[in-house]
């Protein structure tokens, strides 16, 4: 156990529906990442928060948003689903100054139907 | 920094010794990884070595790494059934205006070890 925590650890909806998937980093931790895993694109990184701010963004869509909370807490909202954006979403932690140490959730299982 | 490669399977017997292998394009990678996923699970740091090493051992585990080549790999001393699984190489880049957090990943190797 990583000490990350996500929920829910299933979701299933259908298109054009909005979701929103919630991250809790181990504690101590100042940094969020969301990662998105899919059979076509594999693991790809989303965007990081640190300590409420955003970081750095990846291969984000645009319908897709995120936010990191006084508490640390992070949520990642999805809008108008597509079938393309099932995928394992995967949230991880990291100490200050210590970004080079990853720690990964058990994960989201998105399913659009 | 965003081609990381992996072969894709590797079959061993147990006991045997596996060694998993990727390479990685960018030369200003600062630190290489090797995550394990379990089936139904997230993923697993397993260990990590930073560009200016050669190698990291942890136990059963034994990380080479050759700049020249651009050339990580694993290597599980006594591979068990509890070892089956799939490991992922990935590399962070710091680079100016970004920050260390951004892992690239290759597309994971699939570890069967046989009894």
């Amino acid at each position: 156990d990583s000490g990350v925590t996500q929920t829910p650890k299933h979701l299933i909806t259908a298109t054009g529906q909005r979701v929103t998937l919630r991250c809790s980093p181990r504690s101590g931790d100042l940094s969020v990442y969301w990662y998105q895993q899919s059979l076509d694109q594999g693991l790809q990184f989303l965007i990081q928060y640190y300590n409420g701010e955003e970081r750095a963004k990846g291969n984000i869509l645009e319908r897709f948003s995120a936010q990191q909370f006084p508490d640390l807490h992070s949520e990642l909202n999805l809008s108008s689903l597509e079938l393309g954006d099932s995928a394992l979403y995967f949230c991880a932690s990291s100490a200050p100054n210590r970004e080079y140490e990853q720690y990964f959730g058990p994960g989201t299982r998105l399913t659009v139907t | 920094g965003e081609d990381v490669e992996q072969s894709l399977f590797l079959s061993v017997r147990e006991g045997d010794s596996s060694v998993i292998n990727c390479t990685y394009t960018d030369s200003s990678s600062t630190y290489l990884y090797w995550y394990k996923q379990e089936p139904g699970a997230g993923l697993q740091l397993l260990t990590y070595i930073f560009s200016n090493m050669d190698m990291k051992q942890d136990q059963r585990l034994t990380v080479l790494l050759n700049k020249k080549d651009k050339h990580l790999s694993l290597r599980i001393a006594d591979t068990q059934t509890g070892d089956s699984a799939i490991y992922f190489c990935a590399e962070s880049i710091k680079a100016r205006g970004s920050t260390l957090g951004r892992l690239y990943f290759g597309r994971g190797t699939q570890l069967t070890v046989w009894p």
